[in-house]
């Protein structure tokens, strides 16, 4: 999957709890980007950042929050106020925001709530 | 605002006959057109890109697109179908006159291949 690698795998929460997802890339990659996969949706935006420390809502950014300290690194932290959060959710990155470069994506996390 | 269609849920085609997946965009601007393969409960691969130039496009596992600006489609062809190539396939379009801020995903077409 491209230099990109999320942890973990499957992830169970407990309604009312935080939850952070790991993505890391070592792609040295500008862009990094956080989807949200449902069944017949197709994937659906949540966060974006184009460079260290700056980071930008997408279409579904609300129950969700993300930080960018590492060029490396982009953290997503699904939060109680996300009603919905069962869902498959994919990191992705690209060399550059605004250019012709296809993204590249991780192998994805399933969150299930209980 | 830019959007992709993907107007068949399912695919199914027999090992060995061509296959298509169609793709319809719609963008402000030029566009930059791409496809991605999923397998699954994995994360999505590129397949090929469309920038400028030449309508048709080659890629990755003997896939090819063709892009038609009149029709603002970007089907997805290969000649001869694999078993394997049965996944989830993903349109996505890239606005550029919009600074190419974000892609725009399609729902996404089965594609079963039968042997």
């Amino acid at each position: 999957d491209g230099g990109i690698t999320q942890s973990p795998k499957y992830l169970f929460r407990k309604e009312g709890q935080n939850v952070t997802l790991s993505c890391e890339q070592n792609l040295n990659h500008d862009a990094m980007y956080w989807y949200r996969q449902d069944p017949g949706q197709g994937l659906r935006l949540i966060y974006y950042s184009q460079i260290v420390n700056d980071f930008q809502k997408g279409d579904i950014a609300e129950g969700y929050s993300v930080s960018r300290e590492k060029k490396e690194s982009f953290p997503l932290t699904v939060t109680s106020a996300q009603k919905n959060p069962t869902a498959f959710y994919l990191c992705a990155s690209s060399p550059r925001l605004a250019g012709i470069n296809e993204q590249f994506f991780g192998p994805g996390t399933r969150l299930t709530v209980l | 605002a830019q959007s992709v269609a993907q107007p068949e849920d399912q695919v199914n085609v027999a090992e060995g006959n061509p296959l298509t997946v169609k793709c319809t965009y719609s963008v402000s601007g030029n566009p930059y057109l791409f496809w991605y393969v999923q397998y699954p409960n994995r994360g999505l691969q590129f397949l090929l890109k469309y920038i400028t130039g030449d309508n048709l496009v080659k890629g990755s596992y003997g896939f090819e697109a063709e892009f038609n600006k009149s029709q603002t489609s970007f089907h997805l062809k290969k000649p001869s179908a694999l078993v394997s190539d049965s996944a989830l396939y993903f349109c996505a379009v890239r606005d550029l006159d919009n600074y190419g801020q974000n892609f725009v995903f399609g729902p996404g077409t089965r594609l079963s291949v039968l042997p």
